[in-house]
């Protein structure tokens, strides 16, 4: 079975100083791997994915996430926090040999950055 | 930019009655999906759409919700009757590419059934 593990519930940075989330995933095959951002009372943005190539992927407003294999990991990450990406975050994995699967998600991150 | 548009967004209901939410997806997008989001928690997936055709409906509680897509394009979700676990966030994606395709989500309904 598909699974997605967040394992912190909450993150607290110091706005400029880097910041990671973290995302472990299981699944049978080899994976297609999302970040997506939700703001209060709204849906959830997409941010990145990786599908195939570079292990390291860059998405939107800075965010870079890391696909390794061997640790069945997939760590959202920035290299100076702004205060607005105050949010929860959430993991989502696919299964690749699935055709038609949807993605299943992670219980999120709230990502709390501190002037 | 297009978006994924849904209404109402917000819906206060008391148990027992019926509650209809409504998708319009991206033009020229497929796959369209319903999620069921529960506060603190990340999105479940209700039923699929490839254009009229559900693919997988089967974490949808049959007895009471329904979903249909008749003409592949714009959707409804339907709960009769509303219990008071039903209080969530109901949230409609669409895709381009079922398969590698990252999702595009609306705003999302708020359910809160009293």
């Amino acid at each position: 079975a598909q699974s997605v593990a967040q394992p912190e519930d909450q993150v607290n940075v110091a706005e400029g100083n880097p910041l990671t989330v973290k995302c472990t995933y299981s699944v049978s095959g080899n994976p297609y791997l999302f970040w997506y951002v939700q703001y209060p009372n709204r849906g959830l943005q997409f941010l990145l994915k990786y599908i195939t190539g570079d292990n390291l992927v860059k998405g939107s407003y800075g965010f870079e996430a890391e696909f390794n294999k061997s640790q069945t990991s997939f760590h959202l990450k920035k290299p100076s926090a702004l205060v607005s990406d105050s949010a929860l975050y959430f993991c989502a994995v696919r299964d690749r040999r699935r055709s038609q699967g949807n993605l299943i998600f992670g219980k999120g991150t709230k990502l709390s950055v501190k002037p | 930019e297009a978006e994924v548009a849904q209404s109402p967004r917000y819906k206060i209901t008391e148990k027992s009655q019926a509650v209809a939410f409504w998708c319009d997806p991206i033009s020229g997008h497929a796959t369209l999906y319903w999620y069921r989001q529960i506060l603190g928690q990340g999105p479940e997936l209700l039923v699929q759409f490839q254009d009229e055709s559900v693919v997988d409906d089967s974490q949808l509680p049959k007895d009471r919700f329904s979903a249909e897509r008749l003409k592949g394009v714009d959707s409804t979700l339907k709960i009769q009757p509303a219990e008071l676990g039903d209080s969530a966030m109901y949230l409609c994606a669409s895709s381009r590419d079922i398969n590698t395709g990252e999702l595009f989500f609306g705003e999302g309904s708020r359910l809160t059934v009293l």
